[in-house]
């Protein structure tokens, strides 16, 4: 059974300072990795999605990084801002399938 | 570009009742994925369909869910009767490749509520 792990669960931050999280998946049949951020009565959206072991992505100041031969990918996000408030998941994509953590809930507090 | 399109946002059933959600994916894209999202889970699929034809509804409880997708544009997902374990978000999204790497694109969901 293929699992994906987020952590921490849920997390709170204070306007302007920065955070990361993580997101666990299996070291083998890897094909890509997802990140999706979704807010509240939103669609969920795609922020990144990556495919080679050291692969690092940027959009304005929220930023992964990827380790395909431990199973792991960070998402940073720098100077958080109420709207970064939102679940992001991941989603380990095998074959033809998506995998999906059960999400980080991030809170930013003013 | 239109997104991806669900109805309704919000439903309320008693149990053993029906109910049907629809979907509309973007244009031009033949994949399109039923997701189920319990509360504190992830996201699962129930099933996925290339154009018309369902490829993979392994995880769809076949004995009251039912789906179809005519003319392999809009797709419409069934629960009949409901159950209290049904109450979730039922996420549709649609791929414009059927290829291994794909990116997903997501309606906003329908959060169904059993009582």
């Amino acid at each position: 059974i293929l699992n994906v792990e987020q952590s921490p669960q849920s997390l709170h931050v204070q306007e302007g300072d920065s955070t990361n999280f993580t997101c666990s998946f299996p070291s083998s049949n890897f094909y890509a990795l997802h990140w999706y951020r979704w807010e509240t009565a939103k669609s969920p959206e795609a922020l990144f999605v990556m495919t080679l072991n050291g692969d690092e992505k940027k959009k304005g100041r929220i930023s992964a990084t990827l380790n395909t031969k431990e199973g792991y990918s960070y998402l940073y996000i720098k100077g958080s801002q109420p709207e970064d408030s939102a679940t992001y998941l991941c989603a380990f994509n095998s074959n033809y399938q998506l995998i999906w953590g059960a999400g980080t809930k991030l809170i930013i507090k003013p | 570009e239109a997104g991806v399109v669900q109805s309704p946002r919000y439903k309320i059933i008693e149990k053993k009742q029906p109910v049907a959600f629809w979907c509309n994916p973007i244009s031009g894209h033949n994949t399109l994925y039923w997701y189920r999202q319990n509360l504190g889970q992830g996201p699962e699929l129930l099933i996925r369909y290339e154009n018309e034809e369902a490829v993979d509804d392994s995880q769809l409880p076949k004995d009251r869910f039912s789906a179809e997708r005519l003319k392999g544009v809009d797709s419409t997902l069934k629960i009949q009767p409901a159950e209290l374990g049904d109450s979730a978000v039922y996420l549709c999204a649609s791929s414009l490749t059927s290829g291994v790497v794909h990116e997903q694109y997501f309606g906003p969901g329908t959060r169904l509520t059993v009582t």
